[in-house]
């Protein structure tokens, strides 16, 4: 069975801080992928990214950075000079390559209040 | 840009009572999904669906929930006799094929169990 945690439940920080959330797995499977989703206040959850279990190589994609670490099960979020509308609700999850449904997983959310 | 769509954004219902939520997945995706989401709480999958039938289940899916895709656009959950611990965000998503993808998420049907 797989299982995520995100033990920071909220955040709160001043605008232009960096802010890392943080998300740990469990798995047994060698072959699975790690996905960050927003849910703003309108409630929609919005993907933001998908990294397999075989790349480790970090990525930055403006001021969102991933820091995927197999060796401590982890896969961390970071908004760098954060601003007021980061504020959400994000969600780390896990799914694993298998011939049904390829189901998310997902962890408890951390909320992000970014107050300016 | 294509989207999920999901319909009613809310309904509210009387314990008892049959309620169809609708989706109109992405329309190249060929898996689909229901979640759910209570208020506050994580999101948890509820059934994935591929080459009209079911592929995957949880434990919360049970004989009250029912899925079907009734033509080549909509996909539906239906809940046979609603309970108020039915009370949730249910959010429809697809993905384009086999293998793990990111899934689109609907913006989702705000069920009240009253």
């Amino acid at each position: 069975a797989q299982k995520v945690t995100q033990a920071q439940t909220e955040i709160s920080v001043v605008e232009k801080e960096d802010v890392t959330l943080d998300c740990v797995y469990e798995t047994r499977d060698t072959t699975y992928y790690l996905f960050w989703y927003k849910q703003p206040p309108s409630g929609e959850l919005v993907f933001l990214i998908r990294r397999n279990s075989f790349d480790e190589q970090n990525e930055i994609s403006g001021r969102y950075s991933w820091n995927f670490q197999k060796s401590t099960s982890s896969f961390n979020f970071t908004i760098t000079a954060s601003q007021v509308v980061d504020s959400a609700v994000y969600f780390c999850a896990l799914s694993v390559l298998n011939n049904a449904g390829n189901m998310l997983t997902f962890g408890g959310g951390t909320r992000l209040m970014v107050k300016p | 840009e294509p989207e999920v769509t999901q319909t009613p954004s809310h309904q509210v219902t009387q314990m008892g009572q049959e309620v169809i939520l609708r989706c109109v997945p992405i329309s190249n995706h060929l898996y689909f999904y229901w979640y759910r989401q209570i208020l506050g709480q994580k999101v948890e999958f509820l059934v994935s669906f591929y080459n009209n039938e079911i592929s995957e289940k949880s434990e919360i899916f049970d004989d009250q929930f029912s899925v079907e895709r009734p033509d080549g656009s909509n996909f539906t959950l239906k809940i046979r006799s609603t309970k108020l611990e039915d009370s949730a965000m249910y959010f429809c998503a697809s993905t384009r094929e086999r293998g793990v993808y990111e899934q689109y998420f609907g913006p989702g049907t705000r069920l009240t169990v009253t």
